[in-house]
């Protein structure tokens, strides 16, 4: 069974804090999403990465595939009240390229 | 409108009854998703398509049943609701490829009494 494991579960920060999102497995993925879901709302799509190593940037949100395309971190830069939510990462595998869903971190920027 | 729209966006259901979820998309995509959301179990898939004429089961299927009536539409049924179905439910559409994302509508949150 493939998992994707995220950490933390749960993150409680004041604002202008840094943080990072861990997304971690064994297998190997296509390509890595991340995800943020704020509540009553379905997830919305942050970002794909798909080549090892690759880094792309979201104003100050910064993701990364690992090497192995293996694992991915999400990282924010002075966190504001806008960025709460539940970040989730699913990663794309077999021919069909389903997604295997992390249980997702949820993250609570404190003014 | 919305890409992705999921009626009823709340529902509350005796145990036994049938219900219907009903999904529509405009995204012109042929794959459509269900999912169920648990607190700490994050997305659960319960069926999936690729195109009108392929429906799968996915990882917790049992309970549920589904109909592709169209390319745009996807829905989800309980024959028998019962308690531990209370859940988050949602619809989501897909290109096909690695570099798709995954296009959710804003969720049913259904309760089983």
């Amino acid at each position: 069974t493939q998992l994707l494991e995220q950490s933390p579960q749960f993150l409680s920060i004041q604002e202008g804090e840094n943080l990072t999102v861990y997304c971690n497995s064994s297998s190997v993925f296509s390509s890595l999403q991340w995800y943020r879901q704020e509540p009553g709302e379905g997830p919305v799509l942050l970002v794909t990465v798909v080549t090892g190593g690759e880094v792309k940037k979201l104003k100050r949100l910064t993701f990364q595939f690992g090497d192995a395309r293996k694992d991915s971190s999400l990282h924010i830069t002075a966190a504001q009240p806008g960025d709460t939510g539940l970040y989730l990462c699913a990663g794309a595998t077999g021919s069909n390229y389903q997604l295997i869903w992390g249980a997702g971190t949820k993250l609570i920027i404190k003014p | 409108d919305a890409d992705v729209t999921q009626t009823p966006r709340n529902r509350i259901t005796k145990t036994g009854k049938r219900i219907m979820l009903e999904c529509s998309q405009t995204k012109g995509h042929d794959r459509m998703y269900w999912y169920r959301q648990d607190p700490g179990l994050g997305l659960r898939l319960i069926y999936y398509s690729f195109d009108v004429k392929d429906i799968n089961k996915g990882e917790i299927s049992d309970g549920y049943s589904v109909s592709r009536q169209a390319q745009a539409k996807f829905s989800l049924s309980l024959e028998s609701a019962i308690p531990n179905q209370t859940a988050l439910y949602f619809c989501a559409t897909s290109g096909e490829g690695a570099n798709y994302g995954y296009t959710f509508g804003s969720g049913t949150r259904l309760t089983v009494v």
